[in-house]
């Protein structure tokens, strides 16, 4: 079966240290994003990679990092520079370009810091 | 600034009533609008989308209805259920931009009551 999966789906974490949450997919999409939910919030973008070894900032990007060394993965890294990282985490992918943009979400992480 | 407006947060239906969920968008390049359906501590799935050349999309209960001139579009769930309640998102795209973003709302949470 083809989809995205996220890992682990809680995650806690002590305040100060970094924190990498894991994003795969096997549907062969060259488009992924990274999206925290707070309550009342919606979604905001953190990240966004169209292709691999290339990906841009978000509207949130301030405490984040990224990777995409492969098309199938792209990780997110929560630093301690991130002043709330307490929150609900998704990632998605998607076909860039193919006129519609239907972004397909993993089943997400909740990272709660101590 | 928020491009994708939900300014009702919550919407309480009674079970066989219409239940409508609105949004409103501020960019007028955006031209192909997705609704997203969301339950607690899982990913969002795709649930209907339209077409800025259409004012009108079905699919089996749901119907979006799209305002250009306006710049709003509409959920129009009949006969709601009580399975149909969880967060719904609004989001929007420009397809003439390569960059493939989604642009959220910020979600209205539907309640469907027996």
């Amino acid at each position: 079966d083809g989809g995205i999966t996220q890992s682990p789906k809680y995650l806690f974490r002590k305040e100060g240290q970094n924190v990498t949450l894991s994003c795969e997919q096997n549907l062969n999409h060259d488009a992924m994003y990274w999206y925290r939910q707070d309550p009342g919030q919606g979604l905001r973008l953190i990240y966004y990679s169209q292709i691999v070894n290339d990906f841009q900032k978000g509207d949130i990007a301030e405490g984040y990092s990224v990777s995409r060394e492969k098309k199938e993965s792209f990780p997110l890294t929560v630093t301690s520079a991130q002043k709330n990282p307490t929150a609900f985490y998704l990632c998605a992918s998607s076909i860039p370009g193919d006129g519609i943009n239907e972004q397909f979400f993993g089943p997400g992480t909740r990272l709660t810091v101590l | 600034d928020q491009q994708v407006k939900q300014n009702s947060p919550s919407l309480s239906v009674q079970e066989g009533r219409i239940s409508i969920l609105n949004c409103d968008y501020t960019n007028s390049m955006f031209d192909y609008f997705l609704w997203y359906k969301k339950y607690p501590a899982e990913g969002p799935t795709f649930l209907i989308s339209i077409s800025s050349i259409k004012d009108k999309n079905e699919d089996g209960r749901f119907t979006v209805f799209l305002n250009k001139s306006a710049k709003h579009l509409s959920l129009h769930i009949v006969p709601s259920q009580p399975g149909d309640s969880a967060v719904y998102f609004c989001a929007a795209s420009d397809r003439g931009s390569t960059l493939g973003r989604l642009y959220f709302g910020r979600g209205t949470q539907l309640t469907v009551w027996p």
